[in-house]
């Protein structure tokens, strides 16, 4: 079956523009989580989302940084006004939201803020 | 979240096993050891996870000390697809949020 997908795969952007990434998550999947890596770091976590819940924000960076997920399936990521700081890869993740269960990682989005 | 200990790195011959370790001194009683590795140029992927007993399925096992204060994964015979950052992670059955915590990772590298 499909797997997660995001898109765009790559993105370049000029400081101080919003960006937005997407990602579809896998088919029945309740739990939607992001993340981002920058280059030769780990993964840092940064939203999660779990059914009809309050999303948890607590690994967002700032108050420049927010996402939703509409009809509990896709899930937009907007960056505002873009720092150099922000480029990395923007990894997405879905599960069928019970503790414990698989994580499954879409390809990413590569962010490069010029 | 208890914290995982990995080496950074490690080399392995193509077709010979290889043994990942991961020291979690600090783990508690309900906190579940998952394994993911991350292949070049993608996001990452399970790979096994246990509790206590030691468990085996297609791409690896993972052997567990009875103290729980480490644990080995196990890549019986190594192919140069198997170059990857493996993460240990802990997971707790209270973990808030659910979601993974990664640290450095172990980069592994087969050659041929």
């Amino acid at each position: 079956g499909a797997g997660v997908s995001q898109s765009p795969s790559n993105k370049v952007t000029e400081k101080g523009k919003d960006v937005e990434l997407r990602c579809d998550p896998i088919s029945g999947h309740t739990a939607l989580y992001w993340y981002r890596q920058s280059l030769g770091q780990g993964l840092e976590f940064l939203i999660y989302f779990q059914g009809n819940s309050a999303p948890d924000k607590s690994g967002l960076p700032s108050d420049r940084f927010s996402a939703e997920r509409t009809g509990g399936s896709v899930s937009t990521l907007t960056i505002q006004r873009t720092q150099q700081e922000d480029s990395a890869v923007y990894l997405c993740a879905s599960s069928l939201g019970t503790e414990q269960e698989t994580q499954y990682f879409g390809p990413g989005t590569r962010l490069l803020v010029l | 979240d208890a914290k995982t200990t990995q080496p950074n790195s490690m080399e392995s011959n193509e077709e010979e096993p290889v043994h990942l370790p991961c020291n979690h001194s600090t783990i508690s009683g309900t906190d579940y050891i998952h394994w993911y590795r991350q292949l070049p140029s993608q996001g990452p992927e399970y790979v096994i996870h246990g509790l206590t007993s030691n468990v085996n399925n297609r791409m690896a096992s993972l052997a567990i000390a009875e103290d729980r204060k480490s644990s080995t994964l196990i890549l019986h015979r190594a192919t140069l697809r198997d170059a990857a950052v493996y993460y240990c992670i802990l997971r707790g059955l209270n973990n808030a949020g659910n979601m993974l915590t990664f640290g450095g990772g172990t980069r592994l590298m087969v050659k041929p």
